[in-house]
């Protein structure tokens, strides 16, 4: 089956920082590719779909690109209230697989 | 609204059986594959399967294949996930998921989640 992997596994930023998060497919996976933010304790909730699309009331300094194997969540300025972890998740015929996820906190 | 609303906590001892409900509103339920979703303490999301309400069609993860038993009742728009004997190792937080199919498929509702305790 694909496998999904994730880099960082976790990072420091400064407030206002731009952050960029990967995320690699074993396999192509086209455009199918999800990103999803957990917050500490928290129900995940869907930022991104198919590859580039923003969830209906995502702040838009959210945004995702890539297609094929290779594929970024970025977040032009980092907010306090981004603490989380943040997984990408692939769709195919086989099923859906997240990625390990990256674990964002504040500097 | 559309609401997935889900079973409340559960303790339970090894080889029990258990089965949790997730109930679906504010959409036409049986319209949407529903999915389970298992986070262990500490630990990432993990698929576990898929149903269509619709008319019960039912996907596996490999990984949860034989160990769970997805189902659904679309006159209650509810879906099940259930265990025929528990183990220590089912101790997770799982979550049912509305799912979209639009440009491949995603998890866009997300029930408040079940956590389950397995325990002697």
């Amino acid at each position: 089956d694909i496998q999904m992997t994730q880099s960082p596994s976790s990072l420091s930023a400064s407030v206002g920082d731009r952050v960029t998060i990967t995320c690699r497919a074993s396999q192509g996976i086209s455009n199918y590719l999800a990103w999803y933010q957990q917050k500490p304790g928290k129900v995940p909730k869907l930022l991104i779909y198919a590859a580039s699309t923003l969830q209906s009331g995502v702040p838009s300094r959210f945004s995702g690109s890539g297609s094929g194997t290779d594929f970024t969540l970025t977040i032009s300025s980092l907010q306090p209230e981004d603490v989380a972890t943040y997984y990408c998740q692939k769709y195919n015929s086989a099923g859906f697989t997240f990625g390990p996820g990256t674990k964002v906190d504040i500097k | 609204e559309v609401q997935l609303v889900q079973s409340g906590a559960e303790v339970k001892k090894p080889g029990e059986s258990l089965k949790i409900s997730c109930k679906g509103s504010g959409y036409s339920f049986t319209s949407y594959w529903i999915g389970w979703v298992r986070q262990m303490p500490g630990k990432g999301l993990e698929w576990m399967g898929i149903i269509y309400p619709g008319d019960s069609d039912t996907r596996y993860s490999p990984s949860f294949q034989g160990q769970v038993t997805i189902s659904a009742d679309k006159s209650i728009s509810t879906a099940y996930l259930q265990w025929s004997s528990l183990k220590a190792s089912d101790t997770a937080m799982y979550y049912c998921v509305r799912i979209t199919m639009v440009r491949g498929a995603h998890f866009d509702y997300w029930g408040q989640g079940t956590l389950v305790t397995v325990s002697s």
